[in-house]
């Protein structure tokens, strides 16, 4: 079982360079969410999706983009990537209703802008 | 806004001894609230969850928490540490319903000396 498939595991970009950060899932998950991991500041919810077509904003919204298209993916768009966007990416997914509410994480995209 | 809180950076314990990892939340309605673990350079793992019922939950690897709804409390608990529990421990939490909106803790790394 594949589960929730993020690309690429690591990426080195320059100030003002847009990326897109992809993630995977093959569990039919209708809800999936992206979360960026910091020293000492947990993880914060940057943008989420509650099934295709719909997103909305977390936490941390400023700088990032968000599409759902299909029910798989759900890809993260940084425009014009700056050095307080270096982090560690997560992409986590979960049923919804009638599910019993754990997220499923990937394993992490580690984002270094110089 | 519901949020957690996770007062110790590190808890340090030696093998084969009791260990706890404390939590403690803020939430409107009945709190649904998750143990998750990550090993390094990996994503979060699911360990454990409360929903309702039984105020004494069990978890994947041994591992049980105790939900106190006076305290506002969710430590993670397990009777007898093992080395490869090592790891960086989150909390999360999130209201009724509320999917894609996960409040996580700042996060608790577990060494646990041989």
């Amino acid at each position: 079982n594949a589960g929730v498939t993020q690309t690429p595991k690591f990426q080195v970009l320059k100030t003002g360079q847009s990326m897109t950060l992809q993630c995977a899932q093959d569990m039919n998950h209708e809800y999936m969410s992206w979360y960026r991991q910091d020293p000492g500041m947990g993880l914060r919810l940057i943008h989420y999706s509650v099934g295709a077509g719909i997103t909305d904003q977390g936490e941390v919204p400023n700088g990032y983009n968000v599409s759902r298209s299909t029910t798989e993916d759900f890809p993260l768009r940084l425009l014009s990537a700056a050095p307080s966007q270096t982090s560690v990416y997560f992409c986590a997914s979960t049923r919804g209703t009638g599910g019993t509410g754990e997220l499923f994480f990937g394993e992490g995209s580690r984002l270094t802008v110089l | 806004a519901q949020s957690v809180a996770q007062p110790e950076d590190q808890v340090n314990v030696a093998e084969g001894n009791p260990l706890t990892v404390k939590c403690t939340y803020s939430v409107s309605g009945n709190p649904y609230l998750f143990w998750y673990v990550q090993y390094p350079n990996r994503g979060l793992q699911f360990l454990l969850k409360y929903i309702t019922g039984d105020n004494l939950v069990k978890g994947s690897y041994g591992f049980e928490a105790e939900f106190n709804k006076s305290q506002t409390s969710f430590h993670l608990k397990k009777p007898s540490a093992l080395v490869s529990d090592s790891a960086l421990y989150f909390c999360a939490v999130r209201e009724p319903g509320g999917y894609q909106k996960v409040t996580f803790g700042t996060g608790t790394k577990l060494q646990v000396i041989p």
